[in-house]
């Protein structure tokens, strides 16, 4: 079956502590991005990646990092800097080529949820 | 920037009745435009869309939506809730020649009577 996974389903981050959220995606997609979602927030893009080897910033990056070493893999790591991270996080991967738009919509993963010890 | 606007926080209706959720916009070129539904504790499944064209859009489960530029809204309907109707509801847009990230609103949260 095509889809996203994400892992683990609940995480628990101790004070100070750096810890790295999985996302995989075997549907060939060229982006995948990285959402935040807290409670009547929605969601907030924390960083995306178009292509391998190359990422941007969204609109909360502070205290994350990424990386998009292949093209089926988007780790996300809450760093310690990032001192409020208890959230739901959606990982998302879309089709990013020109013509035919409507194939790049955006399919998400089943999320992880994070909270702090 | 663009924004999206979802006014209400959360919604009650009684199973069988009609629904409306309410999505404005703000974005100056033709948007891209989203409703996606999440249950609790899982992702985001897409609703419906609309790109171009037809300006009322059929989706999955029986809802549907109609974009009005006059307006810069995108609401969502279904004529008869189920209960299992009940979940998060997102509104979002996009842009650009490849649709890259979208932008949500804040969801509105739909509750179902029996």
């Amino acid at each position: 079956d095509g889809g996203i996974t994400q892992s683990p389903k609940y995480l628990f981050r101790k004070e100070g502590q750096n810890v790295t959220l999985s996302c995989e995606q075997n549907l060939n997609h060229d982006a995948m991005y990285w959402y935040r979602q807290d409670p009547g927030q929605g969601l907030r893009l924390i960083y995306y990646s178009q292509i391998v080897n190359d990422f941007q910033k969204g609109d909360i990056a502070e205290g994350y990092s990424v990386s998009r070493e292949k093209k089926e893999s988007f780790p996300l790591t809450v760093t310690s800097a990032q001192k409020n991270p208890t959230a739901f996080y959606l990982c998302a991967s879309s089709r990013d080529r020109v013509g035919d738009i409507a194939k790049n919509i955006q399919y998400f993963g089943a999320g992880t949820r994070l909270s702090v010890l | 920037a663009q924004s999206v606007t979802q006014p209400d926080i959360h919604i009650t209706v009684s199973e069988g009745a009609s629904l409306e959720l309410r999505c404005n916009y703000s974005y100056g070129a033709t948007p891209y435009l989203f409703w996606y539904v999440q249950s609790p504790g899982q992702g985001l499944q897409l609703l419906l869309k609309y790109f171009s064209g037809d300006t009322l859009v059929q989706g999955i489960k029986g809802f549907e939506a109609e974009f009005k530029r006059s307006q810069s809204s995108f609401n969502l309907r279904k004529p008869s809730v189920h209960w299992s109707d009940a979940a998060e509801y997102f509104c979002a847009v996009g842009e650009g020649s490849t649709l890259g990230r979208l932008y949500f609103g804040r969801g509105t949260q739909l509750t179902v009577w029996p």
